[in-house]
C-alpha cells in the first residue's frame, strides 16, 4: 500500500463528461503533484502545488481544472476530455517544495494512479 | 534543451545476474538526482536521491553512482530477483524545482 491514495483506480468517461480525480495523503507533505503517464513513456508533470498554491502549471490544457482544498487534498476536474487524454494519472506530494539546493531534496511519494479511458 | 537519457531502452537479465543502468544528462542547473523503480501497473518508488557533492549511495542491493562533471549516473542492481522487474526511470532536478525524466530502462528478469 502506497501513502498517496488515489480514486478511483480506473476511471471511463465520454468526452462530454465532467468527473473528478483524487489523491489523499497524511504524511504532513506540503507540495503535491499531478502527472500525466502514457504507457511505455515516463510521467510528465502537470500541476505543482505548493502550501496549497497553485505554483507550477506546465501549460496544461484548461479542460484539467486542479484543486487544493486542503494541504492533505488533491483533486483534478476533468471536463470535455479528449480520447488523446486517456492515460495514467499520477499523484504525489513531497514533503518540501523546495526553492534551492537545501530544500528540494525531498523524495516524492507517488500513489498508484487513476488509469483514465476516454471513449 | 534540458534533457535526461537513459540507456539501455530495455535489458533482460537472469535471477540472480548483476546489472547496471546508465543515465546522462544535460540539465542545469544541476540541484539532484533520482532514481526511481515503477512496478507496472503502479506509481514510481524512489530508490535513491543524489546531491552535486555525493558520489555514491546505496539502498539494499542498489546503488547509485554520481559524476557531475560528466552528468553520468548508474545504477548498479546485484543478485537481481525476479521481483527488480520494472521499469527504472532517473529525474534530474533543477534548483527552480523542475524536474526532467528520462525515458526509462525496462528490465526484466528472467528466472
Amino acid at each position: 500500500d502506497t501513502e498517496v491514495t488515489q480514486t478511483p483506480k480506473h476511471l471511463v468517461m465520454g468526452m462530454t463528461n465532467k468527473k473528478s480525480l483524487k489523491c489523499e495523503q497524511h504524511m504532513g507533505h506540503r507540495a503535491m503533484y499531478w502527472y500525466k503517464q502514457k504507457a511505455k513513456k515516463p510521467p510528465e508533470l502537470m500541476f505543482v502545488y505548493s502550501y496549497e498554491k497553485l505554483s507550477i502549471n506546465e501549460s496544461v490544457p484548461s479542460r484539467f481544472s486542479p484543486e487544493c482544498p486542503n494541504s492533505s487534498l488533491l483533486n483534478l476536474h476533468l471536463h470535455a476530455l479528449q480520447p488523446e487524454d486517456s492515460a495514467l494519472y499520477l499523484c504525489a506530494s513531497s514533503q518540501d517544495p523546495g526553492q534551492g539546493r537545501q530544500r528540494s531534496n525531498q523524495p516524492q511519494h507517488f500513489g498508484d494512479g487513476t488509469r483514465l479511458s476516454i471513449l | 534543451k534540458n534533457q535526461v537519457e537513459q540507456s539501455p531502452q530495455s535489458l533482460i537479465i537472469l535471477e540472480g545476474k548483476n546489472c547496471t543502468l546508465q543515465c546522462n544528462y544535460t540539465v542545469s542547473p544541476f540541484s539532484n538526482l533520482r532514481w526511481y523503480k515503477q512496478d507496472t501497473g503502479r506509481g514510481p518508488v524512489s530508490l535513491t536521491i543524489m546531491t552535486f557533492s555525493e558520489n555514491t549511495k546505496s539502498n539494499g542491493r542498489y546503488t547509485a553512482t554520481l559524476d557531475a562533471d560528466t552528468k553520468q549516473s548508474s545504477l548498479h542492481i546485484t543478485a537481481s530477483q525476479l521481483s527488480d522487474s520494472a521499469s527504472y526511470i532517473c529525474v534530474v532536478h533543477t534548483n527552480a524545482g523542475k524536474s526532467t525524466f528520462g525515458d526509462g530502462t525496462t528490465l526484466t528478469v528472467k528466472p
